[in-house]
């Protein structure tokens, strides 16, 4: 079984909406929770991190965590196509990072 | 600040050769990481250091090495090249401390090996 298990999409939503990206996890251990955003044919960058569970709320970005289920998701709101891009989630135990698969959006104007 | 380079940015290699990805961060971060990124697996942990002359295994080692001598440059050595290390492989920093896990990552050197 993988560490973290992430739905591939690809997911296509028209401009506006609200998106909803999920992974799950299978080790309690783990203490970290990140979204990284990757644009075609660049290197990931960081979109949010948390360590605890519940909402954390950056613009339109919203980070969910619920621990007791190992299930972590990433909302956005008022979805705009400069959000068309992979979506992973990453997980961290002591300096270990697993990442999911990635999900794959389209924003359609 | 540059951040994060990678060279070179594509590479052919044939089975068998052996060659270094160069990485090298101007961010004075402890930690180091190669992951390679292939389709349907995303992004697995080959190597990381956590300061110069400190390194591990990730979750798909086997293949390669790595070495830290300085805090800039962590390089990652193809031994003997084989068309199942076809991918992209992208190296990231971060610190140790503080906003530890905001990994910087590279632009990445797309690998093939015929």
């Amino acid at each position: 079984q993988k560490e973290v298990e992430q739905d591939p999409g690809p997911l296509s939503v028209p401009e506006g909406a609200i998106v909803s990206l999920n992974c799950t996890y299978s080790n309690s251990a783990f203490q970290y929770f990140m979204w990284y955003r990757q644009y075609s044919r660049k290197g990931p960058e960081l979109l949010m991190y948390t360590y605890s569970s519940g909402n954390k709320e950056d613009g339109r970005f919203t980070a969910q965590v619920d621990k007791s289920s190992k299930y972590i998701s990433l909302f956005i709101r008022d979805s705009q196509p400069s959000d068309s891009a992979t979506y992973l989630c990453a997980i961290v135990t002591g300096n270990q990072f697993y990442f999911g698969t990635g999900t794959s959006l389209t924003v359609i104007p | 600040n540059a951040g994060v380079t990678q060279t070179p940015k594509f590479q052919v290699l044939k089975t068998g050769q052996s060659m270094t990805l160069q990485c090298a961060q101007d961010m004075n971060h402890e930690y180091m990481s190669w992951y390679r990124q292939d389709p349907g697996m995303g992004l697995r942990l080959i190597h990381y250091s956590v300061g110069a002359g400190i390194t591990d295994q990730g979750e798909v080692p086997n293949g390669y090495n790595v070495s830290r001598s300085t805090t800039e440059d962590f390089p990652l050595r193809l031994l003997s090249a084989a068309p199942s290390q076809t991918s992209v492989y992208f190296c990231a920093s971060s610190r140790t401390s503080g906003g530890a896990y905001e990994q910087y990552f590279g632009p990445g050197t797309r690998l093939t090996v015929t």
